[in-house]
């Protein structure tokens, strides 16, 4: 069974701070990593869709990397905004075309 | 663009019933793809449909099912309902059917079986 696995599950950061998360996922059977921005009573927003090992994504203030071999990408957020509270999740797009997706990080920046 | 549109929204529905769920999906994408969220858990994927074709399904028991349309909109049914379906049903669209495809997600229905 892939497992997708998503740390911290909730962090607590001051406005202005840089902050990142992890999304773990097995290398084995990868198409795509993707990261989704979801605020609370909205729909969850796509942010990146990665695909090539070494992969660097950006917009804006969040940018994304990946790392195929060992099954990892990273979410960072420079200089965090209220705004920018929100679940992230990441889904491990599998070569048999599902979406595997990780638990989320739970990010609340304060103001 | 129109987003993606679900109905209903909420839905209160009593044990042993059954339910239909509606996705309209982004004018032009063919995938559609249907999740279920229950609390402490990330979305669960139920199944995925691509030009009227399901081509694939997560672990949930055949009580589910779904449906697709030649103009590209989904329909999800559960039948006998069960306390444990109480949950947000999400479904998402996308261009194409590879999982490359950025998905867009809609407002979810809020489903409580009491």
């Amino acid at each position: 069974i892939l497992n997708v696995e998503q740390s911290p599950q909730s962090l607590h950061v001051q406005e202005g701070d840089s902050t990142n998360f992890t999304c773990s996922f097995p290398s084995s059977n990868f198409y795509a990593l993707h990261w989704y921005r979801w605020e609370t009573a909205k729909s969850p927003e796509a942010l990146f869709v990665m695909t090539l090992n070494g992969d660097e994504k950006k917009k804006g203030r969040i940018s994304a990397t990946l790392n195929t071999k060992e099954g990892y990408s990273y979410l960072y957020i420079k200089g965090s905004q209220p705004e920018d509270s929100a679940t992230y999740l990441c889904a491990l797009g599998s070569g048999t075309y599902k979406y595997i997706f990780g638990t989320g990080t739970r990010l609340k920046v304060l103001a | 663009k129109a987003g993606v549109t679900q109905t209903p929204r909420y839905l209160i529905k009593t044990r042993g019933q059954q339910v239909t769920l509606s996705c309209s999906p982004i004018s032009g994408h063919r995938s559609v793809s249907w999740y279920q969220q229950t609390p402490g858990q990330g979305l669960q994927f139920l199944f995925e449909y691509f030009s009227e074709t399901q081509r694939n399904k997560g672990n949930f028991p055949g009580r589910f099912s779904g449906r697709q349309f030649s103009n590209s909109r989904s329909e999800m049914n559960v039948s006998t309902l069960e306390l444990g379906d109480s949950a947000l049903y999400l479904c998402a669209s996308s261009l194409g059917g590879r999982p490359y495809y950025e998905q867009y997600f809609g407002p979810g229905t809020r489903l409580t079986v009491t």
